[in-house]
């Protein structure tokens, strides 16, 4: 079955770097395109990253983009969040999920990793 | 990319139906038919329960079904069960090439 996990969430101070790694099974990783997706304490979803499945395309949500980056790495079936000048309102669950093909919308999704900005 | 409109909270009674709605604008729900809407559980990852405005995955039940009308989705649930209580969000995606969700409505089974 798909399965997704996560890893590299943490604490971190604001200003830092912090990079989540998810790593997929259950699925042929190199033609599925991906996404994150995040949840901040007791609040709603909000996405946040998108990446094709050759990783030729990639869309980010306004309060992120030119800090946060996004790539994988088919080799090693892995998708990657490098996050960047991180603040407060980054605090949240990152969920790496699955894109379901053509229908522009998410159709399996990882455990999550947290990530608290915060001094 | 502002967030689409749910209702915060709604209510039923097992055996009932309600619905959620969720509004956009012509940027986003309005311009395509790739609305979905996920069902979480309480420090669950969220489930999808319908895509592309009424389309159900494969082993989600009947009682889940969607449409859209203009710049407003709604998600239906009928005969309300206990585990229906949950959180549920819907998603568009947009003209800018992103993916905006609503807010998120609180479902309570009473």
């Amino acid at each position: 079955q798909v399965q997704l996990l996560e890893s590299g969430g943490g604490v971190v101070q604001p200003g830092g770097s912090l990079r989540l790694s998810c790593v997929a099974s259950g699925f042929t990783f190199g033609t599925h395109a991906m996404h994150w997706v995040r949840q901040a304490p007791g609040k709603g979803l909000e996405w946040v990253s998108f990446i094709s499945w050759d990783a030729n395309t990639k869309y980010y949500a306004d309060s992120v983009r030119g800090r946060f980056i996004v790539s994988r790495d088919n080799s090693r079936d892995t998708l990657f969040l490098q996050m960047n000048s991180l603040r407060a309102e980054d605090t949240a669950v990152y969920y790496c999920s699955r894109d379901l093909s053509e229908r522009y919308s998410i159709d399996h999704w990882g455990q999550g990793a947290p990530v608290n900005v915060s001094s | 990319q502002s967030a689409l409109t749910q209702p915060a909270s709604v209510s039923g009674s097992p055996g009932q139906s309600i619905a959620i709605s969720c509004t956009g604008t012509s940027g986003d729900v309005g311009a395509y038919n790739y609305v979905s809407w996920f069902q979480q559980h309480p420090g669950k990852a969220p489930e999808l329960i319908i895509y592309e405005v009424s389309n159900r995955p494969s082993g989600i039940s009947n009682r889940f079904s969607g449409s859209k009308s203009g710049n407003t989705a709604s998600l239906t649930i009928s005969g309300l069960r206990a585990d229906d209580e949950a959180d549920y969000y819907c998603i568009s995606f947009t003209t800018s090439s992103s993916w905006v969700f609503g807010g998120g409505t609180k479902l309570t089974v009473l």
